[in-house]
C-alpha cells in the first residue's frame, strides 16, 4: 500500500448505529487530519493531530470522536449521527517540520458516508 | 489565512494549455500559494506550491506575480482526465505550525474534446 488509504470507501448507517472510519498513511508523516465535504460545499477541516496529539478541533459535535493511536493511523468514531452528517470524509497526512518550512498534505480517497 | 478569488468555471480544449487564475491580494510575506485539484468525489490531489518564484513540476507550472497578489496555474497540455475542480489556497506556515488548508469553492475546469 502506498500513500493514504481509507476504509471503508462507502458506509451506510442508521442514526442509532456506531461505526468507525479508518485512515492509514504509509508516507512516514507525523501529522494527520480529518476533513468533511458535504454536497456542494468546500472541504471543512475537522481535526488535526500532530505527533499523535490533537492540536485542533474545529467545533466538531461530540458525536464525532477522533482517535490517533500512532502517527500512521487515524480513526473517526461515529455515533448517533444525523442525516445531515452524510458527506465525504477525507483523511490527509503531512510531515510537519520544526522550522519554517512547508509541509504538503496528501489526501486519501475518502469514505462516502450516508446516514439514514 | 488570506482569501483567494477564483473564477467559478472554465473550459479548455483538449491538448491546449489551461491557464487557471487566482487572486490573493491580501497575501502576506510568509504565506505560500498551494494548488490542489479534486476529481469528482475523490480526495484532493496536490499539484504544486510556491512562495514567490515560479515553479514547475511534472504536472503543472505555477506563475506568481512579482507583487504576489495573484498567480496562475498552467496545465501545458490539458487532457480529458484534467477535468476537475482546482483549488488555489494561500497558507501560512510557521515554526511547528500545521498550517491550515482552507478550501474555497475552486474553479471547475472542463476539458473538452
Amino acid at each position: 500500500e502506498t500513500g493514504v488509504t481509507q476504509t471503508p470507501r462507502h458506509l451506510v448507517m442508521g442514526m442509532t448505529n456506531k461505526k468507525s472510519l479508518k485512515c492509514e498513511q504509509h508516507l512516514g508523516h507525523n501529522a494527520m487530519y480529518w476533513y468533511k465535504q458535504s454536497a456542494k460545499k468546500p472541504l471543512e477541516l475537522m481535526f488535526v493531530y500532530n505527533f499523535k496529539e490533537q492540536t485542533e478541533n474545529n467545533s466538531v459535535p461530540s458525536r464525532f470522536s477522533p482517535e490517533c493511536p500512532n502517527s500512521s493511523h487515524l480513526f473517526l468514531h461515529l455515533h448517533t449521527l444525523q442525516p445531515e452528517d452524510s458527506a465525504l470524509y477525507l483523511c490527509a497526512s503531512s510531515q510537519v517540520g520544526l522550522a519554517v518550512s512547508t509541509d504538503t498534505q496528501y489526501f486519501g480517497p475518502g469514505t462516502r458516508l450516508t446516514v439514514l | 489565512d488570506a482569501k483567494t478569488t477564483q473564477p467559478t468555471s472554465m473550459d479548455c480544449a483538449e491538448g491546449r494549455a489551461a491557464n487557471l487564475p487566482c487572486n490573493h491580494s491580501t497575501i502576506s510575506g510568509n504565506e505560500y500559494v498551494y494548488w490542489y485539484r479534486q476529481i469528482h468525489s475523490q480526495g484532493p490531489q496536490y499539484i504544486i506550491h510556491g512562495l514567490k518564484n515560479n515553479e514547475t513540476n511534472e504536472m503543472a507550472s505555477l506563475i506568481i506575480t512579482e507583487d504576489r497578489k495573484s498567480s496562475t496555474l498552467i496545465l501545458p497540455h490539458a487532457t480529458l482526465r484534467d477535468t476537475a475542480v482546482y483549488y488555489c489556497i494561500v497558507r501560512f506556515y510557521g515554526s511547528g505550525n500545521t498550517g491550515k488548508l482552507i478550501f474555497g469553492q475552486g474553479t471547475t475546469l472542463q476539458v473538452k474534446p
